[in-house]
């Protein structure tokens, strides 16, 4: 009954790969994002869709591009995988009223060597 | 630029202590303001929250944050720390400006706990 889940819990692959991670949530709510964190875990917000449709875009370079099937499920495709990508990409959502919380999924550990 | 500053990046304190964690944002307007807190290898977990109303805001395991409009602070606080309390906290502001919801996070502060 996890309300935000995301896949692969953890992830190593090469420098110049493709790889994706995918998020459900089951909480009905109608937005979604990815967020970044760093090694000195600093998050920073990438990408956010309402009902499928991009709605913030944190000049987030065009090798990773989300794609939202419909209004529960959120992946992250990145291209050409690079060094400093590696990270933990966490997935959230939340109604799109500015007066909600989001939830987070358990994250995504990426480590590109 | 605007921004959401945690200016203590790590704090140690005894078990028993009390504890007062620093927020400072730079947005105008009305916002809606968090608190965040994620143990160790674990995602993030809303702490508290306030949209309006009382300023001071109680949360679970028995933080509190008071929300100072004029000083643009939402600190976070706890009377007697455990040891469980071992995690990093997140401040993050919803900025008035955005009409959908867009969560910016604070760089974070590292509480240390010594049983």
């Amino acid at each position: 009954d996890t309300a935000v889940s995301q896949t692969p819990k953890y992830l190593v692959t090469q420098m110049g790969n493709d790889k994706s991670i995918k998020c459900e949530q089951n909480l009905g709510h109608d937005t979604m994002y990815w967020y970044k964190q760093d090694s000195k875990k600093f998050l920073k917000i990438m990408f956010s869709y309402n009902n499928k449709e991009l709605i913030i875009n944190e000049t987030v370079p065009n090798r990773f591009s989300p794609k939202s099937p419909d209004k529960a499920h959120l992946n992250l495709h990145i291209n050409s995988l690079e060094l400093g990508d590696s990270a933990v990409y966490f997935c959230a959502s939340s109604y799109r009223d500015r007066n909600t919380e989001a939830f987070f999924g358990q994250g995504t550990r990426l480590t590109v060597v | 630029a605007q921004s959401v500053s945690q200016h203590n990046h790590h704090v140690i304190l005894s078990e028993a202590a009390s504890l007062e964690l620093g927020c400072n944002y730079s947005y105008g307007g009305t916002v809606n303001l968090f608190w965040y807190v994620q143990y160790p290898g674990q995602h993030l977990q809303l702490l508290l929250k306030y949209f309006s109303g009382d300023p001071l805001v109680k949360g679970i395991k028995g933080f509190e944050a008071e929300f100072i409009k004029s000083k643009f602070s939402f600190n976070l606080r706890k009377p007697s720390v455990q040891w469980s309390d071992t995690a990093e906290y997140f401040c993050a502001v919803n900025p008035g400006y955005s009409s959908a919801s867009k969560i910016i996070f604070g760089s974070g502060t590292r509480l240390s706990i010594r049983p």
